[in-house]
């Protein structure tokens, strides 16, 4: 799909609920990342990771938290500190200055 | 850190016309500039991108232009078809750091 592949497509949350997006891809890039889109609002950076076992904040990290233990994978964890997680999620990779290449993304809706 | 304005964030126009959509950034180091293409529930694709070296690329009907001392870019899609219907982002980075996105416009070609 691509070569990066997000899972579900679609994920439901209940209040006090951590929930983990996976984010897969097999394109060899170095940098992988998670964008967050909101209507009207762009797409704004929760975290990014541009070498195994390393990552960085992005610009809305609070009440996410992820982990890069593999080149291939990039899992988010949307914990319950996320007060308003309903939205449109995107995990994008790319090879160094290069431009992204995105995920088909994840909707995630509190319930 | 980089902060990337883009206008409109509607755009109509009709079949056969052109379409201009401009982004402003505030880093001068910002030296990689791609633009992507969003339908509807799909993930952005890029759809082109210029370097700080050139002032103008173009691929088919579609170009961007760069002017480094004022500090914007402009894509430019002429003779629009239905199939660009979508929403456009702008981004800008230093090219070792993460994008940063416009808000996006949603372009709509009237038949």
């Amino acid at each position: 799909d691509g070569g990066i592949t997000q899972s579900p497509k679609y994920l439901f949350r209940k209040e006090g609920q951590n929930v983990t997006l996976s984010c897969e891809q097999n394109l060899n890039h170095d940098a992988m990342y998670w964008y967050r889109q909101d209507p009207g609002q762009g797409l704004r950076l929760i975290y990014y990771s541009q070498i195994v076992n390393d990552f960085q904040k992005g610009d809305i990290a609070e009440g996410y938290s992820v982990s890069r233990e593999k080149k291939e994978s990039f899992p988010l964890t949307v914990t319950s500190a996320q007060k308003n997680p309903t939205a449109f999620y995107l995990c994008a990779s790319s090879m160094g200055a290069d431009g992204y290449t995105f995920g088909s993304g994840t909707r995630l809706t509190v319930v | 850190g980089e902060n990337v304005e883009q206008h409109p964030s509607t755009l109509s126009v009709q079949e056969g016309d052109s379409a201009v959509i401009k982004c402003t950034y505030s880093d001068s180091a910002s030296n990689y500039f791609p633009w992507y293409k969003q339908e509807l529930g799909k993930r952005p694709q890029l759809i082109i991108d210029i370097r700080s070296n050139v002032g103008e690329k173009k691929d088919q009907r579609i170009a961007v232009t760069l002017n480094k001392t004022a500090k914007h870019f402009s894509l430019h899609i002429t003779e629009t078809q239905p199939e660009d219907s979508a929403v456009y982002f702008c981004a800008a980075s230093r090219g070792n750091t993460p994008l940063v996105f416009g808000k996006g416009t949603r372009l709509s070609v009237i038949a």
